[in-house]
């Protein structure tokens, strides 16, 4: 299957500060990339779709200001938590899609734990 | 829009015996229905899907059947193994639109 990996796999910062977290498709074109959030012991949350090229569509009550999404390439999404806070503290997971498919490949997760 | 439940939420078995679980769509513009099969600390993994025009599917001890009348897919897991121990979830999307995931299955094989 695609591979989709995330970097860090786990980042702790403290209240305040910004988290960048990266998503890369390393061996397909993504036009669009999903960013989900889980926290522990429920289901994958829709945040918003990152698109190639233009301005990512968020989910209702996902604060756009606070949760940067920036999708530069065909390969990489990058998701960044301004001035976290400590419930920002969660599992955050991306995926792609292959192109015409329905088929969605997720990344590994990143662990933020904000102090 | 679509919701997906699931059922049921946790499940016990012991190793050789098999699992089945099962979730329920409301969308019948839904025409595609992964499982993905998440351990811990890590991100889901696709392990088996179907489409609206298949009924049935198997992959060696896997198999998912769908019954597009009722709305309804099943996940079968036969001989179960303790790493099949994890948390199981299904989904379900048409063509371009987001996946919308069931609340997930909590599958513990016991030795």
């Amino acid at each position: 299957g695609a591979v989709v990996s995330q970097h860090p796999s786990r980042v702790i910062c403290k209240s305040g500060t910004s988290v960048k977290i990266e998503c890369r498709s390393l061996d397909f074109q993504a036009t669009t990339m999903f960013w989900y959030r889980q926290f522990p012991k429920q289901s994958l949350m829709l945040m918003a779709t990152s698109n190639e090229g233009s301005k990512a569509t968020y989910e209702q009550g996902v604060e756009k200001d606070k949760f940067l999404i920036n999708h530069a390439s065909l390969t990489l999404s990058t998701l960044t938590v301004t001035s976290a806070h400590p419930e920002d503290s969660s599992f955050y997971i991306c995926s792609a899609p292959r192109a015409n498919t329905n088929e969605q490949f997720f990344g590994p997760g990143t662990r933020l734990t904000v102090l | 829009g679509e919701n997906v439940e699931q059922h049921p939420s946790t499940l016990s078995v012991q190793e050789g015996d098999s699992a089945v679980i099962k979730c329920t769509y409301s969308d019948s513009a839904s025409n595609y229905f992964p499982w993905y099969k998440q351990e811990l600390g890590k991100g889901p993994q696709l392990i088996i899907d179907i489409r609206s025009n298949v009924g049935e599917k198997k992959d060696q001890r896997i198999a998912v059947t769908l019954n597009k009348t009722a709305k309804h897919f099943s996940l079968h897991i036969t001989e179960t193994q303790p790493e099949d121990s994890a948390v199981y979830f299904c989904a379900a999307n048409n063509y371009g639109q987001n996946f919308v995931f069931g609340p997930g299955t909590r599958l513990s094989v016991l030795p």
